[in-house]
């Protein structure tokens, strides 16, 4: 399967406990970008990579979160002192750089970390 | 600021019948637009988009969405419902520069489709 991973696909955690998230991109991708999606919404944008650069956050991502990207490969999200309102399901996408009609790259989304606070 | 309404949280259709999800979008420029499908447990998938091309777009599965500049609309249409088109689906907007599209999502509307 060539397509996004992320791990866990799931995590309990009690509040105050500190979890980090994975993701591997598809392996051509250099961008990649993390979502937070909440019971009965749409994803919300977290945060982008380009290569190891972060290069845009989202004012969603409170200093208790962190992303890396070390290599411009895989990427973590860290949440620090997890709070009950942190439950949600995280996702990540990739996409590539190369040229595409209109200017637009799709996508890819792997398939979400859920998250529950206890 | 740009941002998606779906008008409905809910649709409900019977296999055979036409599907009509219902989008409005705000933008203060020409947006890119795109419909996303979600089935439980599988990743985002995207069904189709818009970025200025033809204004009726085609995607996968028989979907297709039409932009509609005076209506400030792109409502997803797909002529008969199949049973596996039961899903989440999300009308989102996106800013496009250098390939980079930072993507709004509208909240969804399940999509319910019975025998």
């Amino acid at each position: 399967d060539t397509g996004v991973s992320q791990d866990p696909r799931h995590k309990i955690t009690k509040r105050g406990q500190n979890v980090t998230f994975r993701c591997d991109p598809i392996s051509e991708h250099n961008r990649l970008y993390w979502y937070r999606q909440t019971l009965g919404q749409g994803p919300e944008f977290l945060t982008y990579f380009q290569n190891e650069a972060q290069l845009e956050k989202s004012r969603l991502l409170s200093d208790r979160f962190s992303a890396e990207r070390p290599k411009g490969s895989f990427s973590t999200l860290e949440i620090q002192r997890t709070e009950q309102g942190d439950s949600a399901m995280y996702l990540c996408a990739s996409s590539s750089v190369t040229g595409a009609a209109g200017g637009y790259n799709e996508q890819f989304f792997g398939p979400g970390t859920r998250l529950t606070v206890l | 600021a740009q941002s998606v309404t779906q008008l409905d949280s809910h649709v409900s259709v019977s296999e055979g019948t036409p599907v009509l999800l219902r989008c409005n979008y705000s933008s203060s420029y020409s947006p890119s637009l795109f419909w996303y499908v979600q089935h439980p447990n599988k990743g985002l998938q995207l069904l189709l988009k818009y970025t200025s091309a033809a204004t009726l777009v085609k995607g996968i599965n028989g979907f297709e969405a039409e932009f509609k500049k005076s209506e400030t609309s792109f409502h997803l249409t797909k002529p008969s419902a199949h049973m596996s088109d039961a899903a989440e689906y999300f009308c989102v907007v996106g800013k496009t520069s250098g390939g980079y599209n930072k993507l709004i999502f509208g909240a969804g509307t399940r999509l319910a489709v019975h025998p």
